[in-house]
């Protein structure tokens, strides 16, 4: 099985601060890696899917980088409806596996 | 609009069967599509449980598999996620999502707590 590594657990910012959260997988994935948002009581949110492709919808401040084994989301200029747990997902052979989520935090 | 709504009982026992349904509006599931069930225990992180195509190919977690149904029902646009044998391990809130293809769930509902207790 690929396992998804994410990091930080945790990560505190300001309004306004550029953040970017990190996942490894234990082997190549090539781009098939989505990033979705959970917020507490709503519907997970897909923002970024094949590593880099924004969806539909989701503002231009978030970005997705990476094939292969290592990949990043970025959020440029960190909005208040932006702290949130973000989880990154792979797919490799019909199964799924997500990392174990990062917390974005008000500083 | 697509929208999901899970359901299904919020307590089961022990060894008991969970299931949930969960209803999709908006979106025709003859259309195409695949529909997955992911779950987060409290505490912790997501854990994908299983996904079905609408044709009725299912595909497992395999951590999972032995004690996992799910299946599809077109005439009432929704599909169903059975779980035999439920232990303390399975307490968690339930999430149903679609999308068009396997590798990612583009729409989410939002989730239904299940909490496994005598």
């Amino acid at each position: 099985d690929i396992q998804m590594t994410q990091s930080p657990s945790t990560l505190s910012a300001s309004v306004g601060d550029r953040v970017t959260i990190t996942c490894r997988a234990s082997q190549s994935i090539s781009n098939w890696l989505a990033w979705y948002q959970l917020k507490p009581g709503k519907a997970p949110n897909l923002l970024i899917y094949r590593a880099s492709d924004l969806k539909s919808g989701v503002p231009s401040r978030f970005s997705g980088s990476g094939s292969g084994t290592e990949f990043t989301l970025s959020i440029n200029s960190l909005q208040p409806d932006d702290f949130a747990s973000y989880y990154c997902q792979q797919y490799d052979s019909y199964s799924l596996t997500f990392g174990q989520g990062t917390k974005v935090e008000l500083k | 609009q697509v929208q999901l709504q899970e359901s299904g009982p919020g307590l089961v026992k022990p060894s008991e069967t969970l299931s949930l349904t969960c209803a999709v509006s908006g979106y025709s599931l003859s259309s195409g599509y695949y529909g997955g069930w992911i779950r987060q225990p409290p505490g912790k992180g997501l854990e994908w449980i299983g996904s079905i195509y609408y044709s009725g190919t299912t595909y497992n977690n395999p951590s999972l598999k032995s004690r996992i149904t799910i299946s599809v029902d077109t005439s009432k646009n929704q599909f169903s996620l059975r779980v035999t044998s439920v232990t303390a391990a399975d307490t968690a809130l339930y999430y149903c999502a679609i999308g068009d293809y396997f590798y990612y769930m583009d729409v989410w509902g939002k989730g239904t707590t299940v909490t496994v207790s005598s």
